[in-house]
């Protein structure tokens, strides 16, 4: 099974602000990482696909990097929506896994 | 637009069953492979169960196999996941989700259902 470490697990930050998530799986995954960002009692949401491949209508500010097991996830000027918990998700093989999550709070 | 809509869910008590059901719709469902994820209370998402496009091919996260049964009916667009012999540890919100490419499980999520409550609990 492969493991996806995110860190932080927690993150409190000003608006405009930028703002970094490292995930870190426990063997080479490609580009085989996606983002989802889960608001408090939402379904999650895709950010970004394959690592670094954007998704229609979310907004510009989310861009992603990495290959093989460090990836980050990036969101170049915090807005207040944002407020949530982002989570990276593997597909490289089965089982499917998750990171952890990392709680973004608005300062 | 796509539309995923859990049903089924509820309390039951340990070692009891329970069938989700997911109705698809806005999209052609026989062309998507679909998959079940869950959510602990306040804890972080986990794959449950994920069927291929023709229903032909199942795959389990270890922790259900043998106990969870996922299928589909391709004539009615709906995702189905009976779960037998459940456990406290079952205790989750289960959503039903659809890849962002059709014909593969292995692949991001684009569309999520808004979650079935499940509590396995005396």
């Amino acid at each position: 099974e492969i493991v996806l470490t995110q860190s932080p697990d927690f993150q409190s930050v000003t608006p405009k602000e930028k703002v970094t998530i490292t995930c870190r799986a426990s063997q080479n995954i490609g580009s085989s990482l996606h983002w989802y960002q889960q608001k408090a009692d939402q379904s999650p949401n895709l950010l970004i696909k394959y690592a670094s491949q954007s998704i229609s209508g979310v907004p510009s500010r989310f861009s992603g990097s990495g290959s093989g097991t460090d990836f980050n996830l990036t969101i170049s000027s915090l807005e207040a929506e944002d407020a949530a918990t982002y989570f990276c998700h593997q597909s490289r093989s089965l089982p499917l896994t998750f990171g952890g999550g990392t709680k973004v709070k608005i300062k | 637009e796509v539309q995923l809509v859990e049903s089924g869910g509820g309390l039951v008590q340990p070692g009891g069953s329970l069938r989700l059901s997911c109705a698809a719709s806005g999209f052609t469902f026989n062309t998507y492979g679909m998959t079940w994820v869950r959510q602990s209370p306040g804890k972080g998402l986990e794959w449950v169960s994920s069927i291929s496009a023709s229903g032909d091919s199942t795959y389990y996260v270890d922790s259900v196999e043998g106990r969870f049964t996922i299928s589909r009916d391709n004539s009615k667009n709906t995702l189905l996941l009976q779960m037998n012999s459940l456990r406290a540890e079952d205790t989750a919100v289960y959503y039903c989700a659809r890849p962002i490419e059709s014909l593969r499980v292995m692949t991001a999520i684009l569309y999520w259902g808004q979650g079935a409550p499940v509590t396995v609990s005396s």
